[in-house]
């Protein structure tokens, strides 16, 4: 079965710093990934739409990449900011389906 | 979140008695869903609608139904409520499920007793 794998230990980083989320997946052929940002206690929040011919989006300080041959994401917040924290989901998708299948997250805590 | 309401909040209920949650959305997407998040698991589907009267089962179905009357309202009922389903649940909904992200609910925490 398909299965999306996403760091379960919190990644901890300087505010300033660079984050980098990885995002894994096996078994499936999305069309689309995308990323998620969720607060304690809030629904998640919608970042960032990656198609399967594209390598790379940007938004921001956001910036994802999408890489077919490795299935794998990357999901980058430059210059992070202790506002950054929260939990970080991914997504998949495809074309001849309505559904999402998501990650279990991976949490960011970014220190002043 | 702005365009979707989920109600209740917060739910304590008894094993075996049935439960309603519903979702509301005022922005006239045509797919809803509904989802549960448990610690270690994600979010996993439970059912959705791409349509009035128009659903189809996720991967965690089982002890759930849901309707779709109207648009706006979409609703998740669990038959006999079992300790099992003590989870978080969220609704999402969509204009176009391939080119644009969900809106979620702020989520109804159900707890099974």
């Amino acid at each position: 079965s398909q299965k999306i794998e996403q760091n379960s230990e919190a990644l901890n980083i300087q505010e300033g710093k660079t984050a980098t989320l990885t995002c894994n997946y096996t078994n499936y052929s999305p069309a689309y990934l995308q990323w998620y940002r969720q607060d304690p206690g809030r629904g998640p929040v919608f970042l960032l739409l990656i198609r399967e011919n594209e390598k790379e989006k940007r938004k921001e300080r956001l910036k994802v990449t999408f890489d077919t041959t490795l299935k794998q994401s990357l999901f980058h917040i430059t210059a992070s900011q202790p506002a950054d924290s929260a939990t970080y989901l991914c997504a998949l998708g495809r074309d001849s389906s309505y559904k999402l299948i998501f990650g279990s997250g991976t949490r960011l805590l970014v220190r002043p | 979140d702005a365009g979707i309401t989920q109600s209740p909040r917060h739910k304590v209920t008894e094993t075996g008695t049935p439960v309603t949650l519903r979702c509301h959305q005022t922005e006239n997407h045509r797919y809803m869903y509904w989802y549960r998040q448990d610690p270690g698991h994600g979010l996993r589907l439970i059912h959705y609608s791409y349509g009035v009267k128009d659903t189809d089962k996720g991967e965690v179905s089982d002890g759930y139904s849901v309707s779709r009357s109207k648009t706006e309202d979409f609703l998740l009922t669990l038959e006999s409520a079992t300790s099992s389903q003590t989870s978080v649940y969220f609704c999402a909904i969509t204009g176009e499920p391939t080119s644009g992200g969900y809106t979620f609910g702020s989520g109804t925490r159900l707890t099974v007793v």
